[in-house]
């Protein structure tokens, strides 16, 4: 089991292009969700979706969009990307969104805008 | 909503001594505490979790204890060693529908030889 993939694992931008970070896990978990980590402020989350066909909003939601595309994939779209968006964005997933669940995390995308 | 603070942000030890991370957090209804370490350049891991019917988990070298009525926990590592460097996260979460996880800034936790 590969676990959780996520791609691109480098991206440079310019502010104001667009792209879509891809996550996709193969443990049949429940749950995913989008975190950016940046010095000194542990991990924020974007967003989660709870199961498939459901999203919410986490603590950092403006700027972003996501996509619950089947119960293995989760997408993070930048519309319009800024200088505050450089960071490493994680993707993870659990069994369940319930109290309790393990999260497992992919490697990590390391992002820059300029 | 929840907030957890954690202390302190760098720590530094000597091989062989033990290490103590502490965290609190404001809601208590949070009954569910996991640490995670993270590997420089790697992704964070689960070491060890703790939930709120219990007052402390040990796992080999590692520990975590839990104060409920002080909202306080702490992660305790005894006989460290170089594999322990790496930051540490905190978090905390509750039973919901909706539950989310609220992480710590984390500890960057140094051993020296």
């Amino acid at each position: 089991n590969a676990g959780v993939t996520q791609t691109p694992k480098f991206q440079v931008l310019k502010t104001g292009q667009s792209m879509t970070l891809q996550c996709a896990q193969d443990m049949n978990h429940n749950s995913m969700y989008w975190y950016r980590q940046d010095p000194g402020m542990g991990l924020r989350l974007i967003y989660y979706s709870a199961s498939e066909g459901t999203t919410d909003k986490g603590e950092v939601p403006n700027g972003y969009n996501v996509s619950r595309l089947n119960k293995r994939e989760f997408s993070l779209r930048l519309e319009s990307a800024a200088p505050s968006q450089t960071s490493v964005y994680f993707c993870a997933s659990s069994r369940s969104v319930l109290s309790g669940n393990e999260q497992f995390f992919g490697p990590g995308t390391r992002l820059t805008v300029l | 909503g929840e907030n957890v603070e954690q202390h302190p942000s760098t720590l530094s030890v000597q091989e062989g001594d033990s290490a103590v991370i502490k965290c609190t957090y404001s809601d208590s209804a949070s009954n569910y505490f996991p640490w995670y370490k993270q590997e420089l350049g790697k992704r964070p891991q689960l070491i060890i979790d703790i939930r709120s019917n219990v007052g402390e988990k040990k796992d080999q070298r590692i520990a975590v204890t839990l104060n409920k009525t002080a909202k306080h926990f702490s992660l305790h590592i005894t006989e460290t060693q170089p594999e322990d460097s790496a930051v540490y996260f905190c978090a905390a979460s509750k039973d919901s529908s909706a539950s989310k996880i609220i992480f710590g800034s984390g500890t960057r936790l140094s051993i020296r030889p």
